[in-house]
């Protein structure tokens, strides 16, 4: 069965400064994978995702994150951060073979500090 | 146009009562999704729908009932609901087919007192 693990609960970081919200998952298949961004009192955005091709995935708002198939991760980064960026972040994984259900992480609470 | 939209906001319901959450796209999805979620925690599947047809039921209690009345309309009949599903309900939608992205609405926050 497939999981999502994102090790940091927090993330307290200085506005500029950079930032890696990290994600692993466990798949016995080829898969999907998602990060998705939910400001307060809202729902929930798409910043990226990979399907297939270049293990580097740029989306929205600066973020990027590469797929590592040997060490199963999926890593968000942000060269520079912004107070705006404060917010949950979600990591996802489909196994795309068997069904689109989405399987969420537990969520990083990104933290930005002026 | 890339918006879900969810109504009411807010609601607060007693246990005895029966009320309805209301999603709608104009997308041209085919696929609309129900998940819970609550405070600090992920989303978590409730129903699928794929061409206005029931596929997914994560095992959800009967007191919440889908429906998709068309293509663009899903609702969540609630009915004799108990304080622990007090939470955000969110709507999705999404082009059918593995790996498409899925357009979230801002939510409806319960409260069942």
């Amino acid at each position: 069965a497939q999981s999502v693990t994102q090790l940091d609960s927090q993330v307290p970081v200085f506005e500029e400064a950079p930032v890696e919200l990290r994600c692993n998952y466990s798949s016995s298949v080829s898969v999907y994978l998602f990060w998705y961004v939910q400001y307060p009192n809202q729902g929930l955005q798409l910043l990226l995702k990979y399907l297939s091709g270049s293990t580097l995935v740029k989306g929205i708002n600066g973020f990027e994150a590469e797929f590592n198939k040997s060490q199963t991760s999926f890593h968000l980064r942000k060269p520079s951060v912004h107070i705006s960026d404060t917010a949950e972040y979600f990591c996802a994984v489909s196994e795309g073979s068997t069904t689109d259900k989405l399987i969420f992480g537990t969520g990083t609470r990104l933290q930005v500090f002026p | 146009d890339t918006e879900v939209t969810q109504t009411p906001k807010h609601l607060v319901m007693g246990m005895t009562n029966k009320k309805s959450l209301k999603c709608e796209q104009h997308m041209g999805h085919r696929a609309m999704y129900w998940y819970k979620q609550k405070a600090k925690k992920p989303p978590e599947l409730m129903f699928v729908y794929s061409y206005e047809k029931l596929s997914i039921n994560e095992s959800v209690p009967s007191r919440f009932s889908p429906e998709c009345p068309n293509s663009s309309l899903l609702n969540l009949h609630l009915h004799a609901l108990q304080p622990e599903d007090s939470a955000l309900y969110l709507c999705a939608s999404s082009h059918e087919g593995f790996g498409e992205t899925q357009y979230f609405g801002p939510g409806t926050r319960l409260l069942v007192l």
